[in-house]
């Protein structure tokens, strides 16, 4: 079945450093890969999307590229800040006969110190 | 504004004693689902519904029952709560018929079984 993997948490860095979230899929078909975000006690948001190969989704400084030939959708940010501490979510959208499924991953903890 | 309502925000409870979540939606998505968030298991889908009087069990459905008698509404309801049901649940809703759009979430409900 369709899965997604990320990188365990969590992330511990410094205001300024540079973040990469790993993340995987598997998947038959050509799925939708998004990254969701959830500050604390909130709700989840829609960080940044892709639909298909090669595709660059982008917000608030964080990018991601859609990988098919290795299946990934890392979360790249340049430099960090403190109000980026949050849990991010991977997740993988596919049609199927119970609609349009949303998969996620297990989340992954960034926490980012002055 | 688009959102995502869920009630109660914040939940005590005894085991046994019947309760019901409330979720509503007001950006006329067909497709709405329930998930519990618990460290280290990250978001599992409990159950979805694709449009009215259509339901289905998701990946934990035990101990759950939902009803969508309209589009905009879609509680969660637990017979009999047990303490393994203490978690955090979010609601979310999106257009069911295409891969590529984002959900939406609602705020969250904390629930505590004593």
């Amino acid at each position: 079945g369709n899965s997604v993997t990320q990188m365990e948490g969590p992330v511990t860095l410094s205001e300024e450093a540079f973040l990469t979230i790993n993340c995987t899929y598997t998947a038959t078909g050509y799925p939708s890969l998004f990254w969701y975000v959830q500050y604390p006690g909130e709700g989840l948001q829609l960080l940044l999307k892709a639909t298909k190969a090669d595709d660059k989704g982008s917000n608030k400084g964080f990018e991601a590229t859609y990988r098919k030939e290795t299946t990934s959708f890392h979360l790249e940010k340049g430099s960090v800040q403190v109000s980026d501490s949050a849990v991010y979510f991977c997740a993988l959208s596919e049609v199927n006969q119970a609609g349009t499924a949303l998969i996620f991953g297990k989340g992954t903890t960034l926490s980012v110190s002055s | 504004e688009a959102q995502v309502t869920q009630n109660p925000r914040y939940l005590i409870t005894v085991t046994g004693k019947k309760l019901t979540v409330t979720c509503s939606q007001n950006m006329n998505h067909e497709y709405m689902s329930w998930y519990r968030q618990d460290p280290g298991l990250g978001l599992r889908q409990i159950y979805y519904s694709m449009n009215v009087e259509v339901t289905d069990k998701g990946d934990v459905p035990e101990g759950y029952k939902v009803s969508r008698k309209e589009k905009r509404n879609f509680p969660l309801i637990l017979e009999s709560p047990s303490p393994n049901q203490t978690s955090l649940y979010f609601c979310a809703s999106r257009t069911g018929k295409r891969r590529n759009t984002e959900a939406f979430f609602g705020q969250g409900t904390r629930l505590t079984v004593v």
